[in-house]
């Protein structure tokens, strides 16, 4: 039973444009959100996050949007650098679930220059 | 701020053996979670530690085990390695006001190949 789903398993954008990276989730008891990012033969690095009492967070190029009715959130970049070339994660927490966090499967991203 | 370390980076077993990893968490971080990677399942939660306890556990068998010792450093095992454990094995750090509201930051991880 996959909770956490990105169904895209690849992007690829040029530099300076915009890059939107997908994640739905089934379980309505997650209300915390977050995205991680990549790179090979090292750790998932935390990017963003955001709580189920707002719909959108900012921080400098990235901006993550919830949409609870949909279950369905998106990591936007903006503009997109080749250094942002990494595969993406979702996750999601909540009460229920306490620190365990489920995540998807990865979109990999390729900003190409 | 030095980050989560891991030890060993890359370690190879053959079937039947057991392993030992170790995580150091970020200073001041209380929560120490462990998480396996694979291709096939992606990244999936073992167990997370808080103030030496065990405090939420993942749906792996009882050959998976940790242990957290005071000055918030963890250890994690596996017994009677099986080739399916091949994985990267991470660990993740967290300051832990609330129990799910924090970001965790993770290590760079252990590289654990079975034989």
């Amino acid at each position: 039973d996959q909770q956490v789903k990105q169904n895209s398993p690849s992007l690829s954008v040029q530099e300076g444009r915009i890059s939107i990276l997908n994640c739905d989730y089934t379980n309505s008891m997650f209300d915390y959100f977050l995205w991680y990012k990549k790179y090979p033969a090292e750790g998932p690095t935390f990017l963003i996050s955001i709580s189920s009492i707002k719909d959108k967070n900012e921080d400098g190029r990235f901006t993550v949007f919830l949409n609870k009715s949909a279950k369905h959130l998106s990591l936007h970049i903006v503009p997109s650098q080749p250094g942002d070339s990494a595969v993406y994660f979702c996750a999601a927490s909540g009460e229920t679930s306490g620190s365990r966090l489920t995540f998807g499967e990865g979109t990999q991203l390729t900003v190409n220059p | 701020k030095a980050g989560v370390t891991q030890t060993p980076r890359y370690l190879i077993k053959t079937r039947g053996q057991q392993v030992t990893l170790s995580c150091s968490p970020i200073s001041g971080h209380r929560s120490v979670s462990w998480y396996q990677q694979t291709p096939g399942q992606g990244l999936q939660f073992l167990f997370e530690y808080f103030s030496e306890t065990q405090r939420n556990k993942g749906n792996f068998p009882g050959r998976f085990s940790g242990r957290q010792f005071s000055n918030s450093r963890s250890e994690m095992n596996v017994s009677t390695l099986e080739l399916g454990d091949s994985a990267l094995y991470l660990c993740a750090s967290s300051f832990q006001g609330t129990p799910y509201y924090n970001e965790q930051f993770f290590g760079p991880g252990t590289r654990l190949t079975v034989l």
